[in-house]
């Protein structure tokens, strides 16, 4: 069975600074991989996804995220944060394209 | 944005009372899915729906049934809603519909006070 695994449940870090998130994934065929963020009180929204391709995807609010096959790794960064970017962060692996599996979630806290 | 809807919002309710969530998508996607939301857990898969009528269960089924009678809609229905029911729900959808998608859209969510 897949499944997430995300290392770190708390992650906090001061503004402007660089930030990684870890999350490791096992599977022993192609997946496609997909960060979200979850903003208080609301839904979760897509910020990056891998499909094939180039192993460095870039997504939204200047968030990238690196595939690496032999660590079965898909790791997020920022090189400078901000407040805003303080939410609820969830890896996500899918193998079929119809079924989903989540890591149990990251919570970055930007420190002012 | 891709338009899907849940109602309602919030909910409080009663032990033992009977309870309907609904979801609403616009696009026409094959795929639907009802997870909740807890602290320590992320996000855990209720049931799902591959299409008109074709639904399964997911890790967190008890307690919990699903119906979908048209692509747009998909119910989740706490058959006696018990306070371990307290949670935040997701509907979610992805697959084929007016275009493809490989991941998962969510709705707004749901939170459920079972008192």
């Amino acid at each position: 069975a897949q499944s997430v695994t995300q290392l770190d449940s708390q992650v906090p870090v001061f503004e402007e600074a660089p930030v990684e998130l870890r999350c490791n994934y096992s599977s022993s065929v192609s997946v496609y991989l997909f960060w979200y963020v979850q903003y208080p009180n609301q839904g979760l929204q897509l910020l990056l996804k891998y499909l094939s391709g180039s192993t460095l995807v870039k997504g939204i609010n200047g968030f990238e995220a690196e595939f690496n096959k032999s660590q079965t790794s898909f790791h997020l960064r920022k090189p400078s944060v901000h407040i805003s970017d303080t939410a609820e962060y969830f890896c996500a692996a899918s193998n079929t394209g119809n079924q989903f599996y989540f890591g149990t979630g990251t919570s970055l806290t930007v420190i002012p | 944005d891709a338009g899907i809807t849940q109602s309602p919002r919030h909910k409080v309710t009663e032990t033992g009372t009977p309870v309907t969530l609904r979801c609403h998508q616009t696009e026409n996607h094959r795929y639907m899915y009802w997870y909740r939301q807890d602290p320590g857990h992320g996000l855990r898969l209720i049931h799902y729906s591959y299409g008109v009528k074709d639904t399964d269960k997911g890790e967190v089924s008890d307690g919990y049934s699903v119906s979908r009678s048209k692509t747009e809609d998909f119910l989740l229905t706490l058959e006696s809603a018990t306070s371990s029911q307290t949670s935040v729900y997701f509907c979610a959808i992805s697959g084929q519909g007016l275009t493809f998608s490989y991941e998962q859209y969510f709705g707004p969510g749901t939170r459920l006070t079972v008192t």
